[in-house]
């Protein structure tokens, strides 16, 4: 069954800590995701990479960074975590352009408070 | 600029009940794909189905079916004998044509069915 998987359900963190939320996928999807749930809100874009090494800010990048250096692997980056990025966070992959199908698979998602 | 609004906020239905999830969409693209995912309490948003703009048949899966009119600019889901199994958050998007990496999400539609 294809799969992304994201490291950590649940994180309780400090303010001011650095928060790393790692997602792997194994369905050799060029491109990936990382979004923002919060109620209301829907899903908002923080950044997206179309290859490895490559990046894309979404909608609200501010605060957040991330890393692409193997195509399965995606991390969002929080260099000091704020109460304001309490959140859910979804990872999410999506095939090559040449698949034709733009549809997103995600993970679980990632719960994170900041204290 | 693209939106997706999804007026209901939260729905209660009794099992059994037919219940339809209303999606209106604007974007200035003559082509672009419609989206419909459940967020079950496990977090995991799941595809449901995507609809290409030139393509207006209704769609009907099981006790899913779909509503696409491009006059009114919307994209409703309706749930025929509801079932506890349903209940979700879920989400209607928005994305460009040409395999677009842009999606908008709407705010999402809260569906608790009761036994």
């Amino acid at each position: 069954d294809v799969k992304v998987t994201q490291s950590s359900r649940y994180l309780v963190k400090r303010t001011g800590e650095k928060v790393f939320l790692e997602c792997v996928q194994d369905m050799d999807h060029e491109n990936m995701f990382w979004y923002r749930q919060d109620p209301g809100l829907g899903l908002r874009l923080i950044y997206f990479s179309y290859d490895v090494k490559m990046k894309e800010k979404g909608d609200i990048p501010e605060g957040y960074s991330v890393s692409r250096e193997k195509k399965e692997r995606f991390s969002l980056i929080l260099e000091s975590a704020s109460t304001n990025q309490t959140s859910m966070y979804l990872c999410a992959s999506m095939p090559g352009h040449n698949s034709g199908a733009n549809v997103l698979t995600f993970g679980a998602g990632s719960r994170l408070t900041v204290l | 600029a693209q939106k997706v609004t999804q007026a209901q906020t939260e729905i209660s239905v009794v099992e059994k009940e037919d219940v339809t999830l209303d999606c209106v969409y604007e974007t200035r693209d003559t082509t672009y794909y419609l989206f419909w995912y459940k967020q079950p309490p496990s977090g995991e948003l799941v595809f449901l189905i995507r609809r290409n703009s030139f393509d207006e048949q209704n769609e009907i899966s099981g006790r899913y079916s779909w509503n696409f009119q491009k006059s009114t600019s919307s994209f409703n889901f309706t749930i025929t004998a509801s079932q506890v199994v349903d209940s979700a958050v879920y989400f209607c998007a928005l994305s460009e044509a040409n395999y677009g990496q842009n999606f908008v999400f709407g705010p999402g539609t809260r569906l608790s069915v009761l036994p």
